[in-house]
């Protein structure tokens, strides 16, 4: 159980356009997702946390314009990367919490690259 | 702690041995921890976690330990296999942190055959 899917699990993209990714709770609803962004030999910085129906929050320095969270429903949550830059060139993973606990089930990630 | 963009720190172990990786977290109020192993182009995969009203926990090879005096956490991996090469990343959550995981910068625990 508290499987957690992404899609795509890597994408390629030309500099100034537009990327979404999808997270997906298989077999739980998701009452909160959580987007991370991770560099090569670094550690996963947070970037915003999505609730179910309402606006997402962002970390101090992500830029909410540029990363665009949806969370419609209780199974998928979606990060769209507007007008990309080489500099947004990262793995994204998404996270999801099922409520009323501190766990959290973590997707495969999105290998991002702009070119 | 959270992590500022530090490289990670490397564990070289041999096959059989046992492994030690240790994690300083940031806030005494934490009250939940985590540990999770990440390969290569994958997500954190849970290994263990902990609760602040206990300082010990063991599982499947698998032993974690939490000196909340020190705000320190450790991972025993007992008889290390060329399998638990990865990275290893602590995580500590709480009613302070709104239910956010903060990420420690992560060990990469290389064993040799």
């Amino acid at each position: 159980g508290a499987v957690v899917s992404q899609h795509p699990s890597w994408v390629i993209c030309k500099s100034g356009t537009s990327v979404k990714i999808e997270c997906r709770s298989l077999d739980f609803q998701a009452t909160t997702m959580f987007w991370y962004r991770q560099f090569p030999k670094q550690s996963l910085m947070l970037m915003a946390t999505s609730n179910e129906g309402s606006k997402a929050t962002y970390e101090q320095g992500v830029e909410k314009d540029k990363f665009l969270i949806n969370h419609a429903s209780l199974t998928l949550s979606t990060l769209t990367v507007t007008s990309a830059h080489p500099e947004d060139s990262s793995f994204y993973i998404c996270s999801a919490g099922a409520g009323g606990s501190y766990e959290q089930y973590f997707g495969p990630g999105t290998r991002l690259t702009v070119t | 702690g959270e992590s500022v963009g530090l490289h990670l720190p490397t564990l070289s172990v041999q096959e059989g041995d046992n492994s030690i990786i240790n994690c300083a977290y940031s806030n005494s109020a934490s009250d939940y921890f985590i540990w999770y192993k990440q390969e290569s182009g994958k997500g954190p995969q849970f290994i263990i976690d902990i609760r602040s009203n206990m300082d010990k926990r063991q599982g499947q090879r698998v032993t974690v330990l939490l000196n909340k005096t020190v705000k320190h956490l450790s991972l025993q991996i007992a008889a290390t296999q060329p399998g638990d090469s990865a990275v290893y990343f602590c995580a500590e959550n709480g009613s302070i942190q709104g239910g956010k995981l903060i990420f420690g910068q992560g060990t990469e625990l290389s064993v040799k055959p």
